[in-house]
């Protein structure tokens, strides 16, 4: 399968403060996801990204297929972003590898 | 759109126990459903994919007459892990998707065995 890798493992941000998560996989990819799963191990989907840049809020990604990388970029973080965020990727089978995630805790 | 509901959400029960989650599609009709295991602070990892009306596929050392799974129409799948043990205590997450678009999560089911 592919492998998925995402940086830094672990990241502490004071509230208000941004930040960027990277996702580097290892193969050519057509499906690329990112999620963020809450204390309650909820997976909530924020973008389907297999290429381009998309922006929801404060949140935007962009995908670069041809490096075989994406960025999750999160602005003026608020303690409710904390938690798990996952990248998952897709090849020709189209099912899904996921990451080994970012744990992000945003204190007060 | 694109809901999909995952029940139980929590199960404790007794070593040796068969346990049953299922997994519904509640507003479109999926072609394929997911099963997903996920240990504590780590990430998912897929355990079988399963399309209407055929067995499933299982990934490697996932042992299919441990982990069941039955997908008898388009808005249900079911994931029976049989006879459970300790080790099997984990957490437990399906997908469902249309063709080749994203997949859609349910919430997840909490199984401890004691």
């Amino acid at each position: 399968g592919i492998q998925v890798e995402q940086s830094p493992p672990d990241l502490i941000l004071q509230e208000g403060a941004n930040s960027t998560l990277r996702c580097n996989f290892s193969d050519s990819v057509n499906n690329l996801q990112w999620f963020h799963q809450n204390p309650w191990g909820q997976l909530i989907n924020l973008f389907y990204i297999p290429s381009g840049t998309k922006q929801n809020g404060r949140l935007s990604a962009t995908t670069v297929a041809t490096e075989r990388y994406s960025l999750l970029y999160i602005s003026s973080s608020q303690t409710t972003d904390s938690g798990v965020y996952f990248c998952a990727v897709a090849g020709g089978a189209n099912n899904l590898f996921f990451g080994t995630g970012t744990r992000l805790t945003v204190i007060p | 759109g694109a809901v999909v509901s995952q029940h139980p959400s929590r199960v404790i029960c007794k070593s040796g126990t068969s346990v049953k989650i299922e997994c519904r599609s509640l507003d479109f009709q999926a072609t394929t459903m997911f099963w997903y295991r996920q240990f504590p602070k780590q990430s998912l990892m897929l355990m079988a994919t399963s399309n209407e009306g055929s067995k499933a596929t299982y990934e490697q050392g996932v042992e299919k007459d441990k982990f069941l799974i039955n997908h008898a129409s388009l808005t249900l799948s079911t994931l029976t892990v049989t006879s459970a043990h300790p080790e099997d205590s984990s957490f437990y997450i399906c997908s469902a998707r249309v063709s080749d678009q994203p997949q859609h999560f349910g919430d997840g089911t909490r199984l401890s065995i004691l």
